[in-house]
């Protein structure tokens, strides 16, 4: 079946600091790739998607690579902010379905 | 603002107790999907409807159903409550293909 790997957390930066959070799925077919972020008390929000290998995703400074070689969609950002603190989860959805399949979640923390 | 709804927003319970959870889409989305997060299972796939039909199941338990309505909101009824159930439910919907857009979450306590 699906599954979805990242990093476990909690990731502490300091203001303005390089943010990478790795990401590795193992799928069927030709998953779509997804980044949601969940701030405190609030729902999910899709930060960015890619839905085909070499695809790069980006939004609001976030970037991430569809790599099927690796399996991998791991999310950078090259100056976090206070504000970017939330909980990241990678996510994939495969043809079959297009429900999502979460990976664990990363608390990533951002101090000023 | 996702433009999915869920209410009520917060719900207090008994064990054994049934609840139901309420979700209308965003304007023109046909597909609805509740996802469970809690703390030892992190988020999962529950089900999903496409025009008021069943699409997809996934760890969703006989305790617990869903349905859509015409109108396209959605409701998921949990019964026979256990501690274990406490957790935060999702709703999201989408009409374009693979593009989910999530509710702001309903949370269950069960006491």
């Amino acid at each position: 079946g699906n599954s979805v790997t990242q990093m476990e957390g909690p990731v502490t930066l300091s203001e303005e600091a390089f943010l990478t959070i790795n990401c590795t799925y193992t799928a069927t077919g030709y998953p779509s790739l997804f980044w949601y972020v969940q701030y405190p008390g609030e729902g999910l929000q899709l930060l960015l998607k890619a839905t085909k290998a070499d695809d790069k995703g980006s939004n609001k400074g976030f970037e991430a690579t569809y790599r099927k070689e690796t399996t991998s969609f791991h999310l950078e950002k090259g100056s976090v902010q206070v504000s970017d603190s939330a909980v990241y989860f990678c996510a994939l959805s495969s043809n079959a379905g297009n429900m999502l399949t979460f990976g664990g979640g990363t608390r990533l923390m951002v101090k000023p | 603002d996702s433009g999915v709804t869920q209410t009520p927003k917060h719900l207090i319970t008994a064990t054994g107790q049934r609840v139901t959870l309420r979700c209308s889409p965003r304007s023109g989305d046909l597909s609805v999907y509740w996802y469970q997060q809690s703390l030892d299972q992190g988020l999962q796939f529950l089900i999903q409807y496409y025009n008021g039909e069943e699409r997809a199941k996934g760890n969703i338990l006989e305790r617990f159903s869903a349905q859509q309505f015409p109108d396209l909101h959605s409701e998921l009824n949990l019964s026979s409550l256990e501690l274990g159930d406490s957790a935060l439910y999702f709703c999201a919907s989408s009409v374009v293909y693979n593009e989910q857009f999530f509710g702001p979450g309903t949370r269950l306590t069960v006491l």
